[in-house]
């Protein structure tokens, strides 16, 4: 069975900043990994994927993870946090079916 | 350009009273559909999943059901609703044929069970 775990309830940073979300994996074969973020009363906006290639992936707002295999990890990065960061963060991953299963989500809060 | 809606956005219930939300996505063919429930605005948990028309997977047993009665149509049902119910939900879209790409969420609909 296909799981991911997002190990902090809570991240905090101030702003400028650099931070970390982190997430592992457990899948059979390859995984696609994800990362969404939800602000308030929204939806879920997509940041950022790794399906194959270089394991440090760019996405939307300036974040990226970095994919590593032995560690079984896929952990969320921006170089310098903004006040406007502040969200609910989402690792997910899909195995070999048609499902993207969630990990229970981070809440990052960046300090002025 | 792909769009997805839901709706209502807001919805208060009482308990033992029917239930329908609806999703539709526009600007593409053969999606596959989900319905995700976000309870105490934490974690996501899969409901239900359509590759297809008439095609529904339901991942939990529950008071729910779902239905896809049109190829961009996804509907979330209850005959009675049980305080339980009650929860942020959310319908999403993914490309379809193969392993699942991004999903691409609604802004969902807040339903409180009294």
């Amino acid at each position: 069975a296909q799981s991911v775990a997002q190990p902090e309830d809570q991240v905090k940073v101030a702003e400028g900043n650099p931070l970390t979300v982190k997430c592992t994996y457990s899948v059979s074969g390859n995984p696609y990994l994800f990362w969404y973020v939800q602000y308030p009363n929204r939806g879920l906006q997509f940041l950022l994927k790794y399906i194959t290639g270089d394991n440090l992936v760019k996405g939307s707002y300036g974040f990226e993870a970095e994919f590593n295999k032995s560690q079984t990890s896929f952990h969320l990065k921006k170089p310098s946090a903004l006040v406007s960061d502040s969200a609910l963060y989402f690792c997910a991953v899909a195995g070999a079916t048609n499902k993207l299963i969630f990990g229970t989500g981070t809440l990052l809060a960046v300090q002025p | 350009s792909q769009t997805i809606h839901q709706w209502p956005a807001t919805l208060v219930q009482p308990v033992g009273s029917p239930l329908s939300l609806e999703c539709t996505v526009e600007g593409t063919s053969n999606p596959n559909l989900y319905w995700y429930r976000q309870a105490a605005g934490r974690g996501l948990q899969l409901l239900f999943y359509s590759v297809g028309i008439g095609q529904i997977s339901s991942e939990v047993p529950q008071n729910l059901s779902a239905s896809r009665p049109q190829d961009r149509q996804f509907i979330l049902s209850s005959k009675k609703l049980l305080l339980s119910d009650s929860g942020f939900y959310l319908c999403a879209w993914s490309a379809g044929q193969g392993r699942t790409g991004e999903l691409f969420f609604g802004e969902g609909s807040r339903l409180t069970v009294l």
